[in-house]
């Protein structure tokens, strides 16, 4: 069975901190996907990014990077200098190459305060 | 130009009462979603279709009914409504499907439901 765990719930730092949201996964696929996406007080749902099974090179988009690591089945994704519009819910997603199911994990509330 | 667009956006109605979302999708995408956000952020999906084909249906009762009449739209429908039915529904649309793997999905703006 495939499962995304993000154990951190809620998270709250002051604005320009670094913040790190943790994901961890578990499947049994060779090929897989992993997805953040971010869904901000508005409610909608935005897509950050997309990484396979295969490259685990570190991402790097502006303010935004992202740590896989295979070994560990983790796929952090980290704000440097955050703001206050950074604050919203953050998904960690995973999807096997059976389907086009994504699993969500239960997602993190960032506060960033000013 | 709204990729994913819902209607309604908000929608309030009675125990007991059918409604319908609607959803539509201008990326030119062969597969669209029905995924269910609790009160809690939980979200799980509930339906897929891919050229009009059902491809995912998880364990939702059959009171909801997905409809697709072309792969640029995909309507659900519920019956019978309940409380516990109340929840933001969100409808995605993404690239691949079927067994093609994962593709990322793009969400609509989201459909408050509260049953009373």
């Amino acid at each position: 069975a495939q499962k995304v765990t993000q154990a951190q719930t809620e998270i709250s730092v002051v604005e320009k901190e670094d913040v790190t949201l943790d994901c961890v996964y578990e499947t049994r696929d060779t090929t897989y996907y992993l997805f953040w996406y971010k869904q901000p007080p508005s409610g909608e749902l935005v897509f950050l990014i997309r990484r396979n099974s295969f490259d685990e090179q570190n991402e790097i988009s502006g303010r935004y990077s992202w740590n896989f690591q295979k070994s560990t089945s983790s796929f952090n994704f980290t704000i440097t200098a955050s703001q206050v519009v950074d604050s919203a819910v953050y998904f960690c997603a995973l999807s096997g190459n059976r389907d086009d199911k994504i699993i969500f994990g239960k997602g993190t509330r960032l506060h960033i305060l000013p | 130009d709204t990729a994913v667009s819902q209607t309604p956006k908000y929608l309030v109605t009675q125990m007991g009462n059918d409604k319908s979302i609607k959803c539509e999708q201008n990326l030119g995408h062969d597969t669209m979603y029905w995924y269910k956000q609790d009160s809690k952020k939980f979200l799980k999906i509930m339906f897929s279709y891919n050229n009009k084909e059902l491809i995912i249906n998880e364990t939702v009762p059959n009171r909801f009914s997905p409809k697709s009449p072309d792969k640029a739209h995909l309507n659900l429908h519920i019956n019978s409504l309940e409380l516990g039915d109340s929840a933001v529904y969100f409808c995605a649309s993404s690239q691949g499907g079927g067994l093609a793997g994962a593709y990322e999905q793009y969400f609509g703006p989201g459909t408050r439901l509260t049953v009373t």
